[in-house]
């Protein structure tokens, strides 16, 4: 069960810049969480938000959530090629983690 | 220990097998999942299971059977799959709450011919 949609569906950038993507959902959540897939393997735990908190950090990672509009955003500062790979944000509610489309972002050596 | 480990890692089956795909983790979470995700798509939820129990059933089709033996293992019984059940097959689990993410396993490629 899809959560909602992630903007842009892709991303290519030079390796230094940084890689903006967002996402919104569609109904209540406890958390939003923000996962890294590399091609074809298991999904990696980024980070987590709470749902009564704005912003928080976790090394070159920045993620904002506004229940209001229902929508998050990933910022990856300075990055590498390493950090190609998808990235999907998923939704908590009680036991229930809904994924959303994902970005794939490709960093250009 | 961190891991959820996924056996086998591929499976090519006949639509009139029956298999079973594995997942095991010790961390002591109290929630287990079965994802499915076809190429360049998101992980669809398929099963989720908390204290052993399924607590979510997200409406797949009856050739799909899950089953938790203990809190560590998860299985998914397979039979009678059509070639459209063709997908990489994600275990992840979760201690619940706010705490922390999910762990997931690295999949089992599932080829149905």
């Amino acid at each position: 069960s899809q959560q909602g949609e992630e903007d842009p569906q892709a991303l290519s950038i030079q390796e230094g810049e940084n890689a903006t993507m967002n996402c919104s959902y569609k109904t209540s959540i406890n958390n939003l969480q923000w996962y890294r897939q590399n091609s074809g393997r298991g999904l990696v735990h980024l980070i987590l938000i709470r749902s009564n908190e704005r912003e928080k950090h976790s090394g070159r990672l920045r993620v904002t959530l506004d229940t209001s509009k229902k929508s998050s955003s990933l910022l990856i500062t300075a990055s590498r090629a390493a950090d190609t790979a998808s990235y999907f944000c998923a939704t908590r509610d009680d036991y229930k983690l809904s994924f959303g489309a994902g970005t794939t972002v490709t960093v250009r050596a | 220990d961190t891991e959820v480990t996924q056996t086998p890692k591929h499976l090519v089956m006949g639509m009139t097998n029956k298999k079973s795909l594995k997942c095991e983790q010790h961390m002591g979470h109290r929630a287990m999942y079965w994802y499915k995700q076809k190429a360049k798509k998101p992980p669809e939820l398929m099963f989720v299971y908390s204290y052993e129990k399924l607590s979510i059933n997200e409406s797949v089709p009856s050739r799909f059977s899950p089953e938790c033996p203990n809190s560590s293992l998860l299985n998914l019984h397979l039979h009678a799959l059509q070639p459209e059940d063709s997908a990489l097959y994600l275990c992840a689990s979760s201690q619940g709450g706010d705490i922390q993410g999910a762990f997931f396993g690295q999949g089992t490629r599932l080829t149905v011919v």
